[in-house]
């Protein structure tokens, strides 16, 4: 079974622009969430979506958005970049997305805002 | 604020002894607990759980054990293996799986040969 493929793996911008990263979750997963890591601030959540839908959000502003297509691949989107916005963007899927199942992780995108 | 704690940024382990990894939380919410280990250019991969019934855990060399009157938790890994290098974070949650999971800022491993 493949597992969590995360697209771009490096992406560099400049501030000011947006910036569009995509997760495949493992085949029947319904549940891809959005997680954050820095060196400073460990792994923040960001959003999980089950079955086209936002089910919970973290505490980022609203320039970080995502949607979920109907087989179950996801995006996220930055708008308007800023440079503490470079981090590490990982993405994890579930089969049901109860946060008490195991967490499936991609390698992530490593995103560089210059 | 944050409610998941790891205070020790790295360990160093002599191969073949005992890697104890700390864990601190402040939410009482918090009755589901995890533990996921990092490598580099790769992402976390689950290791071991607990939840707030049990006070130990085992898998293998990877034992977890949880005071929840001190709100405390720790991963024994026995004997630590070179291959135990990496960064481990633990992550909180609840046991009805609705909260999104809390992770600490890691802990960086390193066995020594």
């Amino acid at each position: 079974k493949a597992g969590v493929t995360q697209t771009p793996r490096y992406l560099i911008k400049t501030r000011g622009q947006q910036v569009t990263l995509s997760c495949s979750p493992i085949s029947g997963h319904r549940s891809v969430s959005w997680y954050q890591q820095t060196p400073g601030q460990g792994l923040q959540f960001l959003f999980e979506y089950f079955s086209e839908t936002q089910r919970n959000k973290g505490n980022f502003p609203g320039r970080f958005s995502g949607r979920q297509f109907s087989n179950s691949r996801s995006e996220m989107n930055v708008s308007t970049l800023e440079l503490g916005d470079s981090a590490l963007y990982l993405c994890a899927s579930s089969s049901e997305g109860g946060f008490n199942e195991k967490l499936f992780f991609g390698s992530g995108t490593q995103l560089s805002v210059l | 604020d944050q409610q998941v704690k790891q205070n020790s940024p790295s360990l160093s382990v002599q191969e073949g002894r005992i890697s104890i990894l700390n864990c601190d939380y402040t939410n009482s919410m918090f009755d589901y607990f995890l533990w996921y280990k990092k490598y580099p250019a790769e992402g976390p991969t689950f290791l071991i759980s607990i939840s707030s019934i049990k006070d130990k855990n085992e898998d293998g060399r990877f034992t977890v054990f949880l005071n929840k009157s001190a709100k405390h938790l720790s991963l024994h890994i026995v004997p630590s293996q070179p291959g135990d290098s990496a960064v481990y974070f633990c992550a909180a949650s609840t046991f009805s799986g609705n909260t999104p999971l809390v992770f600490g800022k890691g802990t960086r491993l390193s066995v020594i040969a």
